[in-house]
């Protein structure tokens, strides 16, 4: 069985450029979450979905960022406009209710010059 | 804000060797997991602790909740190679789970 899949998994960009991430959770999961891992912070839940609906985006650090989930099987993160702070490892992560098991994808690393 | 407390930071030992990783929170845990993380990759779940005093083993890895529900610890017996990576512990409020800092293990051949 094919995990939680993102894209891109490495991605380089410049100060002021759009950064949109992917997000392919696993069939039947009806729980998505976005995370941010820094040395720094550590990780930090962003978003959290239910049954594709926001439930708590309490951690999105700005407006700057935003996250849709259109459907039960793609969700996207988008940073517009990027700046270097936001140079992090951004995990994916899906589950069956909010209590099970949480399977991460295996991150988009973003770098932003 | 609950935190979650993990030591040591960083843990280098040599193959054979046991070792023994910690998480700490002032205030209660309703439930707590472990996960391992290897380089380029995303944590992966290793336990699901819940109930005070319990104790779980998965193969050289034993996992116990302090009786107050407000501590828990990993201990890995007879290391190997294949136990390196970062170990986080996380609890679950709601649907939330927060993660501390993490032990970065390095096991050396």
């Amino acid at each position: 069985d094919a995990g939680v899949i993102q894209s891109p998994r490495h991605e380089v960009t410049e100060m002021g450029q759009e950064v949109t991430l992917r997000c392919k959770p696993i069939s039947g999961h009806n729980s998505l979450f976005w995370y941010r891992q820094t040395m720094m912070r550590g990780l930090e839940l962003l978003i959290y979905f239910n049954n594709n609906v926001p439930i708590d985006d309490s951690g999105m650090p700005e407006d700057r960022f935003s996250a849709k989930m259109p459907n039960a099987s793609f969700s996207t993160l988008k940073i517009q406009p990027s700046e270097p702070r936001d140079s992090a490892v951004y995990f994916c992560a899906s589950s069956f209710g909010v209590a099970g098991e949480l399977f991460f994808g295996e991150g988009s690393r973003l770098t932003v010059l | 804000t609950q935190l979650l407390e993990q030591s040591p930071q960083f843990l280098s030992i040599q193959e054979g060797e046991n070792l023994t990783v910690y998480c700490n929170s002032s205030s209660v845990f309703s439930s707590l997991q472990w996960y391992r993380q290897e380089p380029g990759e995303g944590p992966v779940l290793l336990v699901t602790v819940v109930t005070g005093g319990e104790v779980k083993k998965l193969k050289r890895l034993t996992f116990q909740f302090g009786d107050a529900r407000k501590d828990s610890s990993l201990h890995i017996t007879a290391a190997q190679p294949g136990d390196t990576g970062l170990y986080l512990c996380a609890r679950l409020n709601d649907y939330k789970l927060s993660f501390g800092a993490g032990t970065t293990v390095t096991v050396r051949a």
